[in-house]
């Protein structure tokens, strides 16, 4: 069965510099992939997904990359804010019986400080 | 922007005791889904729903049912709660060929 590893289970990093979270998987490669920030006490929220045949997407600060050889992810958030604190989750995508099932992964809390 | 709402933030129940959990969504999204999360082990799908009275169950679904009597409204019922359901439950939902699920705030559940 598909397996998900986030690097760490917390990161801290100084405000200002860049964050990567990584994301691993094993077995096929999904058909996408997708990352969530989530707050304590509160639902993930969707920020970006990637899709097999991507290398890179954008949006504002943040950056993902996906490298299907390696079978990881990478989750950047450049010139990181305290705001930018927050437990961040990869998802994938795989082909299960008839329906399209997603995997989550247990998250890496980023701590960032001022 | 959509709006899942779950019928509470924190609930006590006593072992035993049967549990409803409700989950509601105003965009018309026909895919409904019901997760556990718990330290370590991330999110994890009891059951999920692509219309109306119709339920697949995922990865973790014993001791747990469901209920969708209408498009908007998902239901995740415990028959007879058990302290190895404290957890935190969220519900999503999303719209039919698209992937970004849409999370409730999810209830905290304590079973004592």
């Amino acid at each position: 069965s598909q397996k998900i590893e986030q690097n760490s289970e917390a990161l801290n990093i100084q405000e200002g510099k860049t964050a990567t979270l990584t994301c691993n998987y094993t077995n096929y490669s999904p058909a996408y992939l997708q990352w969530y920030r989530q707050d304590p006490g509160r639902g993930p929220v969707f920020l970006l997904l990637i899709r097999e045949n991507e290398k890179e997407k954008r949006k504002e600060r943040l950056k993902v990359t996906f490298d299907t050889t390696l079978k990881q992810s990478l989750f950047h958030i450049t010139a990181s804010q305290p705001a930018d604190s927050a437990t961040y989750l990869c998802a994938l995508r795989m082909n299960s019986g008839g329906y399209q099932k997603v995997t989550f992964g247990i998250g890496t809390k980023l701590q960032v400080i001022p | 922007d959509v709006k899942v709402t779950q019928s509470s933030r924190y609930l006590v129940k006593r072992t035993g005791e049967k549990v409803f959990l409700e989950c509601v969504q105003d965009m018309d999204h026909e895919n409904m889904f019901w997760y556990r999360q718990d330290p370590g082990l991330g999110l994890r799908l009891i059951y999920f729903s692509y219309d109306v009275k119709m339920k697949e169950k995922g990865d973790i679904p014993e001791g747990y049912s469901v209920s969708r009597e209408k498009k908007e409204r998902f239901s995740l019922i415990l028959e007879s709660a058990s302290t190895n359901q404290t957890s935190m439950y969220l519900c999503a939902t999303n719209t039919r060929g698209t992937e970004t699920q849409y999370f409730g705030p999810g209830t905290r559940l304590l079973v004592l």
